[in-house]
């Protein structure tokens, strides 16, 4: 089974300012396969980026993701008030389970 | 505007059942595959079951701790998805939400507001 750890556990940081989120799995895994959520308090995760770099619908492109193999990222180039929230990666393999990374909390500093 | 609206959810004790309902709005159920979602409190987020639709064969797959005690089933005719809860266990204590799927099932489009399942003597 792939595990995906992401790094780091917890972003410090003020609006405006460029974040940066790892997704590192213990396998390879498929571009296609790979997708990161936002959620806030209270509420449903809500699907980001598909496929590695490809934006859900109306999400803004201050989003983006990157990466292949081993190793991806998601990238917010300014941050909003409103991004202030946990971010999970996840991948569908060759198994039907999907498994996520136990998240990134990104907070204000 | 894609809909999904669980419940169900509530306090049982261990050994209990439950059954959770995802009701459907907003986009062609039928031709959806849709996933469970949980989430234990203050934790993240872990896969349950997986039902394909039934134009793809209906079958349900399960992740290893709910295997033999949890059934994903659904009826297309009533826009609702299910989640049978046996044999419950302290450890299934979540908010479990209803995801319909997309991009060849690799990631969840539509999600509901979660239901709280709590098990405790």
């Amino acid at each position: 089974e792939i595990v995906l750890t992401q790094s780091p556990g917890t972003l410090s940081l003020s609006p405006g300012e460029r974040a940066t989120l790892s997704c590192r799995a213990s396998q390879s895994v498929s571009s296609d396969q790979l997708a990161w959520y936002q959620q806030k308090p209270g509420q449903a995760p809500r699907l980001l980026i598909y496929r590695a770099s490809s934006r859900a619908t109306g999400i803004p492109d201050r989003f983006s993701g990157s990466g292949s193999g081993t190793d991806f990222t998601l990238t917010i180039s300014r941050l909003e008030p409103e991004d202030f929230a946990v971010y999970y990666c996840q991948q569908f393999g060759s198994s039907p389970g999907w498994t996520f990374g136990q998240g990134t909390k990104v907070e204000i500093k | 505007e894609a809909q999904l609206v669980e419940s169900g959810g509530g306090l049982v004790k261990p050994g209990g059942s439950l059954r959770l309902s995802c009701a459907a709005s907003g986009f062609t159920f039928s031709n959806a595959w849709m996933r469970w979602v949980r989430q234990a409190p203050g934790q993240g987020l872990e896969w349950v079951g997986r039902i394909r639709s039934n134009t793809a064969g209906g079958t349900a797959d399960y992740a290893a701790p709910v295997k033999g005690r949890f059934t994903v089933s659904r009826d297309d005719s009533k826009n609702t998805l299910y989640l049978q809860m046996n044999s419950l266990k302290t450890e299934d204590t979540a908010v479990y939400y209803c995801t319909a799927t997309c991009h060849s099932d690799s990631s969840g489009c539509y999600w509901g507001q979660g239901t709280l399942v709590s098990v405790s003597s």
